[in-house]
């Protein structure tokens, strides 16, 4: 069983657009992450979440929200697509802090804004 | 601010010769710091970690680490690669608050026969 699992795996949008990005994980981990990886494999985190907190890295545009459903699931929405918001996104999740646990990541969706 | 430096964009071995993977870290704090690997259409791995343990840090697949807090590196290193082991390779770093990831560029690791 698939331990990350995004959908969909790729994504194709017109600009302007509002569209989600499902993650869910069945490892039982407290935290949750979206890393968004650009053209230069660049990966960079947007959002750390746990049942208790959410970090939001500053650089994010507000049109990016994280929402999680419960525990398992932390999905991201993204209002006003820009053709700058085409890139590979990550979900990934965590027991815990990410300082001494590992991070499991699932296998992207690659999101393309025409 | 922490952040990390992969000194090598590309790299390129013949299979069977040994691996250097560079990386050097900035931080003001005792860092733990990761190597990840990403196949082609693929997510991250974990390599191995380091956490203050042991300075020598060993992970998957013969791949292995040494941290040196007088150099700020944490170079990823393997005897011998294998034709499997080209991925891209990212040096990271975790925040000081424990709470993200700071990943390096990448390095490219190409294998030839």
């Amino acid at each position: 069983d698939t331990a990350v699992s995004q959908t969909p795996k790729y994504l194709v949008t017109q600009m302007g657009n509002d569209k989600s990005i499902k993650c869910e994980q069945n490892l039982g981990h407290d935290t949750m992450y979206w890393y968004k990886q650009d053209s230069k494999k660049f990966l960079k985190i947007m959002f750390s979440y746990n049942n208790k907190e959410l970090i939001i890295n500053e650089t994010v545009p507000n049109r990016f929200s994280p929402k999680s459903p419960d525990k398992a699931h932390l999905n991201l929405h993204i209002n006003s697509l820009e053709l700058g918001d085409s890139a590979v996104y990550f979900c990934a999740s965590s027991q815990g802090g990410v300082t001494n646990e590992k991070l499991f990541f699932g296998s992207g969706t690659q999101l393309s804004v025409l | 601010a922490q952040s990390v430096t992969q000194l090598d964009s590309h790299v390129s071995v013949s299979e069977g010769t040994p691996v250097l993977l560079r990386c050097n870290y900035s931080s003001s704090y005792s860092p733990s710091l990761f190597w990840y690997v990403q196949h082609p259409n693929k997510g991250l791995q974990l390599l191995l970690k380091y956490t203050s343990a042991a300075t020598l840090v060993k992970g998957i697949n013969g791949f292995e680490a040494e941290f040196k807090k007088s150099e700020t590196s944490f170079h990823l290193t393997k005897p011998s690669a294998h034709m499997s082991d080209a991925a891209e390779y990212f040096c990271v770093v975790s925040d000081q608050a424990g709470t993200a990831l700071i990943f390096g560029k990448g390095t490219t690791l190409s294998v030839s026969s």
